[in-house]
């Protein structure tokens, strides 16, 4: 299964952008960057996913390298309630039917 | 739309003792998944389903039994309880990949704490 590297922690300050990157240097073709969050004291929830193209919704942005090697999840204004830890995965097309999760990256948002 | 609701929120279990967790899910979707979560760590596949009827193992399913007799519910068994059991255990559900929308939404989860 193709791997994926965070940061173990970052820090940002509050109503600034925040980039937190993910290298999948093995990453195969038909695999999507997937990402998500989790909440103090919540389960995770979804926040964006993408293939090749940058993908923006109303949590975040997606930033795709063109080699499809390292992507960038993009906060565009951190707010306190952005304090989570956040997971970049790999997810197939087709077969591979787990979902699993790495470390992520720790995100301390500072007032 | 509930999505996906785990039942107890929060359980004390004697060490040897049994129990099940509940997972359902209102979304029609094929997979779902049993994870554990320990103080300050990340999600840990226990065990998970591809469809009614079948179940498959995770990173770590010793100790666990699961079932899926229907396909918005997946069960999580505790036959023995042992105190390394104690956690926060997750639930997830999703569409299989190639569908229109493959993220998976997840359960408040189930603190359970073995004494």
């Amino acid at each position: 299964d193709a791997k994926t590297t965070q940061p173990n922690s970052m820090e940002s300050n509050e109503e600034e952008p925040v980039h937190l990157p993910c290298n999948h240097s093995t990453i195969s073709g038909t695999d999507y960057i997937h990402w998500y969050r989790q909440l103090p004291s919540q389960g995770p929830e979804y926040v964006i996913h993408g293939l090749t193209s940058n993908v923006n919704n109303r949590m975040a942005s997606l930033a795709i390298a063109e080699d499809r090697k390292s992507s960038t999840l993009i906060l565009h204004r951190a707010t306190l309630r952005d304090a989570a830890v956040y997971y970049c995965i790999l997810l197939p097309n087709f077969g591979n039917e787990k979902l699993t999760f790495g470390t992520g990256t720790r995100l301390t948002i500072i007032p | 739309n509930a999505g996906v609701t785990q039942t107890p929120k929060f359980r004390v279990l004697k060490t040897g003792q049994s129990m099940t967790l509940l997972c359902a899910q209102d979304m029609n979707h094929e997979y779902m998944y049993w994870y554990r979560q320990d103080p300050g760590m990340g999600l840990r596949l226990i065990h998970y389903s591809v469809g009614e009827g079948t179940t498959a193992k995770g990173e770590v399913p010793d100790g666990y039994n699961v079932s899926r007799l229907k396909k918005q519910n997946f069960l999580l068994g505790l036959e023995s309880a042992a105190p390394s059991q104690t956690s926060v255990y997750f639930c997830a559900s999703r569409n299989p990949p190639g569908g229109k929308t493959t993220e998976a939404f997840f359960g408040q989860g189930t603190r359970l704490t073995v004494v």
